[in-house]
């Protein structure tokens, strides 16, 4: 299947201040990336689908100016955790759909961040 | 935000034995997927099920899409060590959004 690669898979930052997590389609083009935030033992939830040359659609409940979506370009969307705290320590998974074909999402391999 | 109730929660199973796990839900949907994630992995893509009735193998996998289109089922004969792990239904919206709606997982341990 097509590659999702995210960076960093584990990052450690204090609290205050913002972390930025990139998604990146290695062999194809991606219009529309999703973001996921999965806590321990929890399933993934939502956070926002990024749209390539657009505004982030987010999901009720979160916050966009915390959350800062940027999707610039076919293969590439990035997600700021700003003035993060430790309540945002999570799992961050993004997945992407294949512009080309009639596929489904791959997902990335998801980043730890933990605030400390 | 909303999610698609899956049962069992978790099983612990001995090698050999065949495991059942299913999803419902209150909404339609038009695509019914189920993945597996390992720790600290992301979801990977077991099945994909795009019509109401549809009954899919993948080697020892199967998995059927609902008539309701409200439900689907996944199925796993003769369980290995390496099937363990956390199994995730997901229904995506019958809109162009793509979205995916997850369920809460089950989780599989395997008894050698």
């Amino acid at each position: 299947g097509a590659v999702v690669s995210q960076h960093p898979s584990r990052v450690i930052c204090k609290s205050g201040t913002s972390v930025k997590i990139e998604c990146r389609s290695l062999d194809f083009q991606a219009t529309t990336m999703f973001w996921y935030r999965q806590f321990p033992k929890q399933s993934l939830m939502l956070m926002a689908t990024s749209n390539e040359g657009s505004k982030a659609t987010y999901e009720q409940g979160v916050e966009k100016d915390k959350f800062l979506i940027n999707h610039a370009s076919l293969t590439l969307s990035t997600l700021t955790v700003t003035s993060a705290h430790p309540e945002d320590s999570s799992f961050y998974i993004c997945s992407a759909r294949d512009t080309g074909a009639d596929t489904e999402a791959f997902f990335g391999q998801g980043t730890r961040l933990t605030v400390v | 935000g909303q999610q698609l109730n899956q049962s069992p929660q978790s099983m612990f199973i001995q090698e050999g034995e065949d495991v059942s796990m299913n999803c419902t839900s209150s909404s339609i949907f038009n695509t019914w997927l189920w993945y597996k994630q390992e720790p600290g992995e992301g979801p990977v893509l077991l099945i994909a099920l795009y019509k109401a009735g549809e009954l899919t193998s993948n080697g020892r996998l199967t998995a059927q899409f609902g008539i309701t289109r409200k439900d689907s089922f996944l199925n796993i004969s003769a369980s290995i060590p390496s099937d363990v792990g956390i199994y995730f239904c997901a229904g995506q919206r019958m809109d162009s959004s793509y979205k995916l709606i997850f369920g809460s997982g089950t989780r599989l341990l395997v008894r050698p």
